[in-house]
């Protein structure tokens, strides 16, 4: 168990609509990052939060945004959603935003747009 | 662009044999890399890093090499267990910041 809680972990939609992941960091880390994973291929960064700001930004749709909370949780909120959007979504947290790179990844949310 | 690069979607190896997963990438200004080592429906988890200023790092039965002049590294198992059988992703880190470049991924089945 890494510590970090996401939910759902799996999800069925249609296209056009509209969902909100949620992830819980470990206790203590500050940084929050999401990742998007399509079949076959690796773990492909989409962005980062270091408490409350953003911090990076890798490749995310406009449709998609994100933000943290006060209290360290993340949402990361997918609209207009296309087929090519279902996915394993990734939240990983660490305790700095500098580092070595190590992170803690979560189960994942599976979503499935139909 | 892909800047991380695993060649070899699988890899089979006898139970007790060595297992060499390889990875190779474009970019020189990255700092770190790393191995994460993931199971059926769980997320990632970190299993060993490496500076870009060495060439081995070892821990346990796990040893990762980095050659810098091939931008190539590699990560031995040696020896292999049944218990050793996931998908391995290799991951780089630019000098700034802490978010990763990841590989497609290595399935490493391990045979008893």
């Amino acid at each position: 168990d890494s510590g970090v809680t996401q939910t759902p972990k799996h999800l069925i939609t249609a296209t056009g609509q509209r969902v909100t992941l949620r992830c819980s960091p470990r206790s203590g880390d500050l940084s929050v990052y999401w990742y998007q994973q399509s079949l076959d291929q690796g773990l492909q960064f989409l962005i980062q939060y270091y408490n409350g700001e953003e911090r990076a930004k890798g490749n995310i749709l406009e449709r998609f945004s994100a933000q943290q909370f006060p209290d360290l949780h993340s949402e990361l909120n997918l609209s207009s959603l296309e087929l090519g959007d279902s996915a394993l979504y990734f939240c990983a947290s660490s305790v700095v935003d500098e580092g070595t790179g190590e992170l803690f990844f979560g189960e994942g949310s599976r979503l499935t747009v139909l | 662009d892909q800047q991380v690069k695993q060649n070899s979607p699988s890899l089979s190896v006898q139970e007790g044999r060595i297992s060499i997963l390889n990875c190779d990438y474009t970019n020189s200004m990255f700092d770190y890399f790393l191995w994460y080592k993931k199971y059926p429906a769980e997320g990632p988890t970190f299993l060993i890093s490496i500076s870009s200023i060495k060439d081995k790092n070892e821990d346990g039965r796990f040893t990762v090499f980095l050659n810098k002049s091939a931008k190539h590294l590699s990560l031995h198992i040696v020896p292999s267990q049944p218990g050793d059988s996931a998908v391995y992703f290799c991951a780089a880190k630019a000098e700034y910041g802490n978010k990763l470049v990841f590989g497609a991924g290595t399935i490493l089945r391990v045979k008893s």
